[in-house]
């Protein structure tokens, strides 16, 4: 079945740091890639997607591009901010399958970033 | 403004107790879930919904239920609860047949069962 795989956290950087959170995924279909992040006491938030291969997403700084050939969905940021620190889920939706259970999450990845 | 509201938000109770925790979105989404997450932050889907009428076991077995008698409706149910049942509940909705078919969550209930 489709599954998602990010690098085990924590996470710990100091401000002005440069962020990457890798992501890989398997799917049988054509998925489309989402990052989320969770604040601390909140539900999840989209902060960023991609529907096909070469796609790029980019929010508030993050960037992320849809790398079919590697299966990947790499999270960056060039600079981090102490507000950045969150969970980060890396997650896909495989239209193909549009009945079922067709939305992965990856465990998550926290990060915290230090003054 | 669209949007999806959880309440309550913090909920602490006893043993033995029946719940219901709330959910309701105004963005006429056909598909609604309910994640269960543990402290180590995975989310683990433990029921969904394609529409009015029809509801679906996930892949975390649950002892709790759920109804969908409104597209906008969507409760969680334990009939008795235990303190295994102490965790963070989420609930979120999609468009059915969107392009990249999104979640949307609401802010979470955090259920304490003493």
């Amino acid at each position: 079945g489709d599954s998602v795989t990010q690098m085990e956290g924590p996470v710990t950087l100091s401000e002005e740091a440069f962020l990457t959170i890798n992501c890989t995924y398997t799917a049988t279909g054509y998925p489309s890639l989402f990052w989320y992040v969770q604040y601390p006491g909140e539900g999840l938030q989209l902060l960023l997607k991609a529907t096909k291969a070469d796609d790029k997403g980019s929010n508030k700084g993050f960037e992320a591009t849809y790398r079919k050939e590697t299966t990947s969905f790499h999270l960056e940021k060039g600079s981090v901010q102490v507000s950045d620190s969150a969970v980060y889920f890396c997650a896909l939706s495989d239209r193909s399958r549009a009945y079922g259970q067709n939305f992965v999450f990856g465990p998550g990845t926290r990060l915290s970033v230090l003054p | 403004e669209a949007d999806i509201y959880q309440t309550p938000r913090y909920l602490v109770i006893g043993t033995g107790k029946k719940i219901t925790l709330e959910c309701s979105q105004t963005m006429g989404h056909d598909k609604m879930y309910w994640y269960q997450q543990d402290p180590g932050m995975e989310l683990h889907l433990i029921h969904y919904s394609y529409g009015v009428n029809s509801t679906e076991k996930g892949d975390l077995s649950s002892e709790s239920t759920v109804s969908r008698i409104r597209t906008e409706h969507f409760p969680l149910t334990l009939e008795s609860a235990r303190p295994s049942h102490t965790s963070q509940y989420l609930c979120a909705s999609s468009d059915l047949g969107g392009l990249a078919e999104e979640q949307f969550f609401g802010p979470g209930t955090r259920l304490t069962v003493l």
